[in-house]
């Protein structure tokens, strides 16, 4: 069962823009969000989480928006920079343990 | 501050064989979870270690296991390979078990094709 879902495979955005990549989830119990991205041949790299408490974390040029009732959550990149071009997955962790991912959404920057 | 570490970088089994990958946490970190990568997909949780004892473990057979050992690096253990292990094998490093705050450290993986 997909628990963390990325609905958007891939996501084109021109550079200076605003990229904005969703995240939708099933599991209620789930508390903490966080954002990774992962260039190829290299390991996901933290970037930016929430905790269930707060609807709104920001960091730089990298927002996280969450929507408790709605199960959503969405990370904000402003401006966009042809470097921010990654794969970006969202996860989610209730246990303390483990993190649930998503798919992953393909973002490409243009220049 | 060094961060995680895996070996090797690749790896190439036949079916029936067995693996072992390994890791280094990150500097302070003392807790270790690992995770498969398939083609295409979000990565798996496989098991965490924590002390040199498992806390937690997905839905993943018996014939995956781990150890962690006193200096919190660890080790991924896979025998009966199948055709279907072939994955990004990633490794991760956390502060400690039990915080919300739960953010691991990724190494860069180890990718394991089974022919």
């Amino acid at each position: 069962d997909q628990q963390v879902k990325q609905n958007s495979p891939s996501l084109s955005v021109q550079e200076g823009r605003i990229s904005i990549l969703n995240c939708d989830y099933t599991n209620s119990m789930f508390d903490y969000f966080l954002w990774y991205k992962k260039y190829p041949a290299e390991g996901p790299t933290f970037l930016i989480s929430i905790s269930s408490i707060k609807d709104k974390n920001e960091d730089g040029r990298f927002t996280v928006f969450l929507n408790k009732s709605a199960k959503h959550l969405s990370l904000h990149i402003v401006p966009s920079q042809p470097g921010d071009s990654a794969v970006y997955f969202c996860a989610a962790s209730a246990s303390r343990n483990k993190l649930v991912f998503g798919a992953g959404t393909i973002l490409r920057v243009k220049s | 501050e060094t961060g995680v570490t895996q070996s090797p970088t690749h790896l190439i089994k036949t079916r029936g064989q067995q693996v072992t990958l390994r890791c280094s946490s990150q500097s302070g970190h003392n807790t270790v979870s690992w995770y498969q990568q398939a083609l295409g997909q979000g990565p798996q949780f496989i098991f965490q270690y924590y002390r040199e004892e498992e806390n937690g473990r997905g839905n993943f057979p018996p014939r995956f296991s781990g150890l962690q050992f006193p200096n919190y690096s660890s080790e991924l253990n896979v025998n009966a390979l199948e055709l279907d292990d072939s994955a990004l094998y990633l490794c991760a490093s956390s502060e400690a078990v039990g915080l919300t705050k739960n953010i691991q450290y990724f190494g860069a993986g180890t990718r394991l094709s089974v022919l």
